[in-house]
C-alpha cells in the first residue's frame, strides 16, 4: 500500500517569514495530493489540493508544488501570520473499489511566532 | 451546504455500553467515511461508503459497526470498547464518480467526536 513521509515534524517560523513542509510518497500510482490544516479541537481542513497532471498550485499565500519523478510534494506558505499555527498534513491518494483512499503523512506543527 | 455535522461532540462511555456516532451531510455527496485519530497522530481511515454501501473496512474489531441508512447519514454504533478506543472519530464526504473522477474528488471533514472509554 501507500505510504506518505513527511518533514519536519515541528516548524517555528517569525510571523512573516516563509514556511516550507515536504512529503514523499511510495506509490507511483497516486494521482491527488491534498494538503489539509488541523487547528486544536478541530476536523481537518483542505487548504490546497494537486493533481498529477499540474507541477505546481498557487491559492494566495500557499502554493504546492509536485515532482512526480522523485515522488514528493511540498507546501510552501509565504508572509506567515500568527493563525497559520496549526497541524498541516499532507495526504496521497490512490483508486479503490469505491470512495477515495486517502493516506496522511505524520504531520507537521507549525508555529508562527510574533 | 457545505458542511459535514457530527454529533455528539463529546461521548464518554464505559466499557459495556453501547452507543452510536452520528454524520450528516447535504453536499449531495455519495462517498462517506469514518476514520480515527489519535493525539498527535494523522488520520487513520477505518470504513468507507459508496452509494451507501460498504466499500472498504480497513481490518477494524467488529466492536465497531458502520451503518449508511441514507445518502446523507452515517453512523458508528459502538459496543464493548476497549480505553485504548479513545480517540477523535472523524467522520468526512466527498463526491462519488467513476475511474481517475473518483481520484480527485476533494474529501470534506466533520469536526469530529471526542470519545472516552472509561
Amino acid at each position: 500500500g501507500e505510504n506518505v513521509e513527511q518533514h519536519p515534524s515541528t516548524l517555528s517560523v517569525q510571523e512573516g517569514d516563509s514556511a516550507v513542509i515536504k512529503c514523499t510518497y511510495s506509490d507511483s500510482a497516486s494521482n491527488y495530493f491534498p494538503w489539509y490544516k488541523q487547528e486544536l479541537g478541530k476536523g481537518p481542513q483542505l487548504i490546497i489540493d494537486i493533481r498529477s497532471n499540474v507541477g505546481e498550485k498557487k491559492d494566495q499565500r500557499i502554493a504546492v508544488t509536485l515532482n512526480k519523478t522523485a515522488k514528493h510534494f511540498s507546501l510552501h506558505i509565504t508572509e506567515t501570520q500568527p493563525e497559520d499555527s496549526a497541524v498541516y498534513f499532507c495526504a496521497a491518494s490512490g483508486l479503490t473499489g469505491g470512495g477515495n483512499k486517502l493516506t496522511f503523512g505524520t504531520g507537521t506543527q507549525l508555529k508562527v511566532e510574533l | 451546504d457545505t458542511e459535514v455535522t457530527q454529533t455528539p461532540k463529546h461521548l464518554v462511555m464505559g466499557m459495556t455500553n453501547k452507543k452510536s456516532l452520528k454524520c450528516e451531510q447535504h453536499m449531495g455527496h455519495r462517498a462517506m467515511y469514518w476514520y480515527k485519530q489519535k493525539a498527535k497522530k494523522p488520520p487513520e481511515l477505518m470504513f468507507v461508503y459508496s452509494y451507501e454501501k460498504l466499500s472498504i473496512n480497513e481490518s477494524v474489531p467488529s466492536r465497531f459497526s458502520p451503518e449508511c441508512p441514507n445518502s446523507s447519514l452515517l453512523n458508528l454504533h459502538l459496543h464493548a470498547l476497549q480505553p485504548e478506543d479513545s480517540a477523535l472519530y472523524l467522520c468526512a464526504s466527498s463526491q462519488e464518480g467513476s475511474g481517475r473522477r473518483r481520484l480527485y474528488n476533494e474529501q470534506f471533514f466533520g469536526p469530529g467526536t471526542r470519545l472516552t472509554v472509561l
